[in-house]
């Protein structure tokens, strides 16, 4: 089944210690994004990678790190995680040029 | 910078009525535009899009959706709501290939959808 896979779903954190969400997609797509969503904000745009080792910011990037080592995986990493990190986050990818991207389960985040 | 504004925070309406969530859009150049779904606990589900073409564009659960180049809108429509249509709808858009933000996908802040039996 084409898929984005994000792991955990939920996580519950102190502030200061680094985490990992992962993502990783099956379908081959060049382009992976992470958005978060926060109540009457809808979803911003953390980072997103045009292709392997190709990575650029968002609207949001502060406080975030991505890396595209291969194609099927996108891990955001939160080296110093803060309570206004606490959020609702998802991974997405596409195939460039062809419109229609597949979102992740979500993770959602709480930052304590 | 592109952006896309979804007017209304709510839209109420009755089972059977039909039904239309408005939104607007600034892109430099054509734009590619989405709309999606999301129910409680859920991730996101892609409805359609607007690539090129006929204005008119047919997505998934019979929604549909028209794209206005002259009032930069994309609203999306049904002509008959279901309760199970209740949930939270997002309008997006991205630059086609060649654009300055191509691959970046805009979301607007999102609109609930109330369908009342």
């Amino acid at each position: 089944e084409a898929q984005v896979t994000q792991n955990p779903r939920y996580l519950i954190t102190v502030t200061g210690k680094k985490l990992t969400v992962t993502c990783s997609q099956n379908m081959n797509h060049e382009y992976m994004s992470w958005y978060r969503q926060d109540p009457g904000l809808g979803l911003r745009q953390i980072y997103y990678s045009m292709n392997v080792e190709v990575t650029d910011k968002g609207d949001v990037p502060e406080g975030y790190k991505v890396s595209r080592k291969e194609k099927r995986n996108f891990p955001l990493i939160l080296e110093s995680p803060s309570p206004n990190q606490t959020s609702l986050y998802f991974c997405a990818s596409s195939l460039l040029g062809a419109g229609g991207y597949t979102f992740g389960s979500g993770t959602r985040l709480t930052v304590v | 910078a592109q952006s896309v504004a979804q007017p209304e925070d709510q839209v109420n309406v009755a089972e059977g009525n039909p039904l239309t969530v408005k939104c607007t859009y600034s892109v430099s150049g054509n734009p590619y535009l989405f709309w999606y779904v999301q129910y409680p606990n859920r991730g996101l589900q892609f409805l359609l899009k607007y690539i090129t073409g006929d204005n008119l564009v047919k997505g998934s659960y019979g929604f549909e959706a028209e794209f206005n180049k002259s009032q930069t809108s994309f609203h999306l429509k049904k002509p008959s709501a279901l309760v199970s249509d209740s949930a939270l709808y997002f309008c997006a858009v991205s630059s086609p290939p060649g654009g300055t933000s191509y691959g970046k996908l805009t979301f607007g802040q999102g609109t609930i959808l109330t369908v009342h039996p």
